[in-house]
């Protein structure tokens, strides 16, 4: 199957700082990359989808100042959590979309994003 | 009422039995189906994917799909203590362009020596 890769794999933050974190599809081309926020024993939650070249769409109740999101190239979309607060601490998945058409997502491995 | 309703469990098996994970859908405008294993802080991993009513099988998992009662099944032949994970159903409206899926709650399943 498609690899998709994250990094970081965690990272702990101070409030206030900003935190970027990049999803890369490694051996297929990625029109459509999409962003999610898993909480504990939860199921995934859509944050923005992010189509390479065009400005990302973020679901409703999510802040788009808050979470940039960049999708510079046909493998590459990044998630920058702004002024991280210790509620934005959580689990981040990014998946993409083969470019060909295909309807499988394929998800990375998570980022554990922890603000103190 | 959620778009895909899914049984979080939790499911206990014994190793070597026959697992059954379902959930049900409410748009008949779903016309993708995938179901994905999680386990514990790790991404999702896509196990299969389908598209039209009836089974697909695929080594010791079989999906299997039926529109007309918006159900979906997947089946676990054989369990094996790996097999321990979150299984979560995924499913996705025709005609998308975004491809965004609707998730099910997901089951958690333990398989036990």
């Amino acid at each position: 199957g498609a690899v998709v890769s994250q990094h970081p794999s965690r990272v702990i933050c101070k409030s206030g700082t900003s935190v970027k974190i990049e999803c890369r599809s490694l051996d297929f081309q990625a029109t459509t990359m999409f962003w999610y926020r898993q909480f504990p024993k939860k199921s995934l939650m859509l944050m923005a989808t992010s189509n390479e070249g065009s400005k990302a769409t973020y679901e409703q109740g999510v802040e788009k100042d808050k979470f940039l999101i960049n999708h510079a190239s046909l493998t590459l979309s990044t998630l920058t959590v702004t002024s991280a607060h210790p509620e934005d601490s959580s689990f981040y998945i990014c998946s993409a979309r083969s470019g060909t058409g295909g309807n499988e997502q394929y998800f990375g491995p998570g980022t554990r994003l922890t603000v103190t | 009422q959620k778009e895909v309703e899914q049984d979080p469990g939790p499911l206990s098996v014994p190793e070597g039995a026959i697992v059954s994970l379902n959930c049900t859908y409410s748009n008949s405008a779903f016309q993708y189906f995938m179901w994905y294993r999680q386990y514990s802080r790790k991404g999702p991993e896509l196990l299969m994917y389908t598209y039209s009513s009836g089974n697909k099988e695929d080594g010791r998992f079989t999906a299997q799909v039926d529109k007309s009662s918006k159900y979906i099944s997947l089946f676990i032949r054989d369990s094996q203590p790996s097999d321990s994970a979150t299984y979560l159903c995924a499913i996705l409206a025709g005609g998308t362009s975004y491809g965004k899926l609707t998730f099910g709650q997901g089951t958690i399943l333990t398989v036990h020596p």
